[in-house]
């Protein structure tokens, strides 16, 4: 299966810890994109990468927040001194940006649902 | 905030009825694309619409772009248990650089 892995599925920490997720987009996938979801809502952005640049944050993103990719492949978010308020599932997406208006569609990995205790 | 808003929130039906999601914005979108996402799982890509106007027909699921491309809305015909699911409209502004999820609707099909 060559579809957007995320690990771990499942992170429980105490409030303080840092944490960091890691995402496999789709190969031949030149764009990577950061989302955080709670219960019953839609997603909301955070960031994405073109190739290794990171190409936007969301204001949403605390400066508790970073988000890698270093040779554009693989991505980590960090979540530095977490909070109860950042439990939630973070999502992570790929896609081939085709120059197109739409910036190609997204497909998205299982998540990592993250508790702070 | 959410640019694009759903409606109904949450829905409950029983088999083999019909319904209607509505995904609504006062912004433009040069496309887009409706997921189904279960619990513990990544949204599903559904259909991507890109043309005001434009109706796409999956089996029993019928998405309609609106004209002015700031509004959506998804029927599906003769529901089964199975498209039980939060769907989930999503769109990108002209700039492509920003995709926005609108609330969501979670739909439970009775047997």
């Amino acid at each position: 299966d060559t579809g957007v892995s995320q690990n771990p599925r499942h992170k429980i920490t105490k409030r303080g810890q840092n944490v960091t997720f890691r995402c496999d987009p789709i190969s031949e996938h030149n764009r990577l994109y950061w989302y955080r979801q709670t219960l019953g809502q839609g997603p909301e952005f955070l960031t994405y990468f073109q190739n290794e640049a990171q190409l936007e944050k969301s204001r949403l993103l605390s400066d508790r927040f970073s988000a890698e990719r270093p040779k554009g492949s693989f991505s980590t978010l960090e979540i530095q001194r977490t909070e109860q308020g950042d439990s939630a599932m973070y999502l992570c997406a790929s896609s081939l940006e085709s120059g197109l208006a739409g910036g190609g569609e997204q497909f998205f990995g299982p998540g990592t649902r993250l508790t702070v205790l | 905030t959410q640019l694009l808003e759903q409606s109904p929130q949450f829905l409950s039906i029983q088999e083999g009825e019909n319904l209607t999601v509505y995904c609504n914005s006062s912004s433009v979108f040069s496309s887009l694309q409706w997921y189904r996402q279960e619990p513990g799982e990544g949204p599903v890509l559904l259909v991507t619409v890109v043309t005001g106007g434009e109706v796409k027909k999956l089996k029993r699921l019928t998405f309609q772009f609106g004209d002015a491309r700031k509004d959506s809305s998804l029927h599906i015909t003769a529901a089964q248990p199975g498209d039980t699911g939060l769907y989930l409209c999503a769109g990108d502004e002209y700039t492509g650089n920003q995709f926005y999820f609108g609330t969501g609707t979670s739909l439970t099909v009775i047997p």
